[in-house]
């Protein structure tokens, strides 16, 4: 079965530092692979996806991800965080072209001023 | 627009007592429709989910059921509650096939069983 692994589970940067959140999924075969925010308040919404084509991939914000095939990796990145950016973040995972989305463990992230 | 909604809100229920949560979906035609539970350092954890009428598919062995009895209504069901079942309930709807679709999620129901 499908699993995803996020290893960061809470994260703390001051605004301006730039942000890496690992994902790792495990399945051998086709992927779609999906980051989701959850902004304090409101509902869970896309960041980002990736369906084929270019591995590197960018959302709204000014976050990109990059899906690295031999690592089973999708990590999410963005150069320099904002206050605005602080969230829970999710990666999530279709395969072999079914609809079930799997999702990770979730990272909290906190961006101080 | 598509529009979803969920209800209610928040649910404070004594244990053994029924349990039912509804998710409806404006502005589509044949959704997939999903129930996920979040908890907090747990994630989302897929706890049903279907492809059309009648169509239902199960993740996880639990007490809770689900049912669609229209298209575009998606029911989350417990004859009799456990402590455990409080959580945040998220339904979310998707269309298309192939995985390459992206969910749109309600506002949750938070239930609370004491």
């Amino acid at each position: 079965a499908q699993s995803v692994s996020q290893h960061n589970h809470h994260v703390i940067l001051s605004e301006a530092a730039s942000l890496e959140l690992g994902c790792n999924y495990s399945y051998g075969g086709t992927v779609n692979l999906f980051w989701y925010v959850q902004y304090p308040g409101q509902h869970l919404q896309l960041l980002l996806k990736y369906f084929s084509g270019d591995p590197l991939v960018k959302g709204i914000k000014g976050f990109e991800a990059e899906f690295i095939k031999s690592k089973f990796s999708f990590n999410l990145r963005k150069p320099s965080v904002q206050w605005s950016d602080t969230a829970e973040y999710f990666c999530a995972v279709t395969t072999g072209g079914g609809n079930k989305l799997t999702f990770g463990t979730g990272t909290q992230l906190k961006v101080e001023l | 627009s598509q529009t979803i909604h969920q209800w209610p809100a928040t649910l404070v229920q004594p244990v053994g007592s029924p349990l039912s949560l509804e998710c409806t979906v404006e502005g589509t035609s044949n959704p997939n429709l999903y129930w996920y539970r979040q908890a907090a350092g747990r994630g989302l954890q897929l706890l049903f989910y279907s492809v059309g009428i009648g169509q239902i598919s199960s993740e996880v062995p639990q007490n809770l059921s689900a049912s669609r009895p229209q298209d575009r209504q998606f029911i989350l069901s417990s004859k009799k509650l456990l402590l455990s079942d409080s959580g945040f309930y998220l339904c979310a709807w998707s269309v298309g096939q192939g995985g390459a679709n992206v969910l749109t999620f309600g506002a949750g129901s938070r239930l609370t069983v004491l």
